[in-house]
């Protein structure tokens, strides 16, 4: 298996613009994350998803994030208005099951940045 | 409220000798504890492990410690290689597999 795959590896876009980031998780991994990181708040999680259903969205920052998992092979992070604060590295994870000793497999990231 | 908490940014050693890497946290419920190392321009790649009723996990050259009653973790490397410089992040893990992460904490590891 390739690992996580992330879509794309760099953005740049205008304040306001839609961004759309773009994950393909590990066959088999019934679990899926999105993370953000920032020099100010770390690697933070946003949302995890268990066998495509959103389980715990409280990271999400605001209304504008949405993220969404139609099938087992895709996830989608939205953020519709983006803002300049919203320039950071976006990450995607997966992983196997719930077991606290499970590790996650990151992707490569999305470098999101907002002008 | 920051649950994890790794309070040396950076940590510097020379090659051959111990790296010594530390992370404290406040959640008791929290029942792993993973260790990430993370490049730059990669994602984090899970190291180790431990699970919270254990002291102590070794896995060749990396030894994770474990004080409950401090609430503390500490990563040991021995010996540090000029390829073990990236960045160590601590997490912790409830059951629900979902992980909260500490700052990091860049080592560099000179020849």
């Amino acid at each position: 298996d390739a690992g996580v795959i992330q879509s794309p590896r760099h953005e740049v876009t205008e304040m306001g613009q839609e961004v759309t980031l773009r994950c393909k998780p590990i066959s088999g991994h019934d679990y899926l994350f999105w993370y953000r990181q920032t020099m100010m708040r770390g690697l933070e999680l946003l949302i995890y998803f268990n066998n495509n259903v959103p389980i715990d969205d409280s990271g999400m920052p605001e209304d504008r994030f949405s993220a969404k998992m139609p099938n087992a092979s895709f996830s989608t992070l939205k953020i519709q208005p983006s803002e300049p604060r919203d320039s950071a590295v976006y990450f995607c994870a997966s992983s196997l099951g719930p077991e606290g000793n499970t590790e996650a497999f990151f992707g490569q990231g999305t470098r999101l940045t907002v002008v | 409220d920051q649950q994890v908490k790794q309070n040396s940014p950076s940590l510097s050693v020379q090659e051959g000798r111990i790296s010594i890497l530390n992370c404290d946290y406040t959640n008791s419920m929290f029942d792993y504890f993973l260790w990430y190392k993370k490049y730059p321009a990669e994602g984090p790649t899970f190291l180790i492990s431990i699970s919270s009723i254990k002291d102590k996990n070794e896995d060749g050259r990396f030894t994770v410690f474990l004080n409950k009653s401090a609430k503390h973790l500490s990563l040991h490397i021995v010996p540090s290689q000029p390829g073990d410089s990236a960045v160590y992040f601590c997490a912790g893990n409830t059951n629900a597999g979902k992980s909260t992460f500490g700052d990091g904490t860049t080592l560099t590891v000179k020849p």
